[in-house]
């Protein structure tokens, strides 16, 4: 395991349409975050997990939007009636909390979402 | 609220000139980490160089370094023999316990 990988990278989809993505992260890495980013600007933050518990969740995490870690491994993120809006980069992190890291955390390569 | 300022949107240099990208904070806590990232275009954001608040001590990886001043809450990267492949985004990040917090980012463009 070399990094975080995240599934798909590219996703076009229709406004209305729902769609899924899918984020493994680091093997022993107990936080795993979900950013937000479009072109230009830095990361948001949406959301992020510590083990399987849903920790915190951004005012920018509207109800269309859900993540879920259910064994404390992968992530998925499920955007629900997609809108134009939605068009960004979705990153998913994840970092080792007490290790020698501290708190840095390992982008994946994100998942680029365009909505037609 | 934690936040991350970079004032310059975009900077371009020559190859092999020394820049420094700026940034500022506002917390209200003592202990936190503070880190750059590397986004190269259409590629993988990558940790360039992390400082611990405790430590005094600038932070320091190869040709990246870190102007480190707590009181006055700045945390500029500078890049020394600036190489083609330093073209890239830069993000400032500020992180507590839980997430972390990224500036808008400043554009560095290495010129041949």
């Amino acid at each position: 395991d070399t990094g975080v990988s995240q599934d798909p990278r590219h996703k076009i989809t229709k406004r209305g349409q729902n769609v899924t993505f899918r984020c493994d992260p680091i093997s022993e890495h107990n936080r795993l975050y979900w950013y937000r980013q479009t072109l230009g600007q830095g990361p948001e933050f949406l959301t992020y997990f510590q083990n399987e518990a849903q920790l915190e969740k951004s005012r920018l995490l509207s109800d269309r939007f859900s993540a879920e870690r259910p064994k404390g491994s992968f992530s998925t993120l499920e955007i629900q009636r997609t809108e134009q809006g939605d068009s960004a980069m979705y990153l998913c992190a994840s970092s080792l909390v007490g290790g020698v890291s501290g708190n840095t955390i390992y982008f994946g390569e994100g998942s680029w979402l365009t909505v037609v | 609220a934690q936040t991350v300022t970079q004032s310059q949107p975009e900077m371009s240099v020559q190859e092999a000139e020394t820049v420094t990208l700026s940034c500022t904070y506002d917390t209200s806590e003592n202990n936190y980490y503070l880190f750059w990232y590397k986004q190269p275009p259409s590629r993988q954001m990558i940790l360039v160089i992390r400082q611990e608040a405790y430590k005094q001590q600038n932070a320091t990886e190869n040709r990246f370094s870190v102007n480190f001043q707590k009181a006055a809450k700045s945390f500029s990267l500078k890049i020394s023999d600036s190489q083609l492949g330093d073209t890239a985004m830069y993000f400032c990040a500020f992180a507590r316990d839980d997430k972390i917090i990224f500036g808008k980012g400043t554009r560095l463009h290495i010129l041949p």
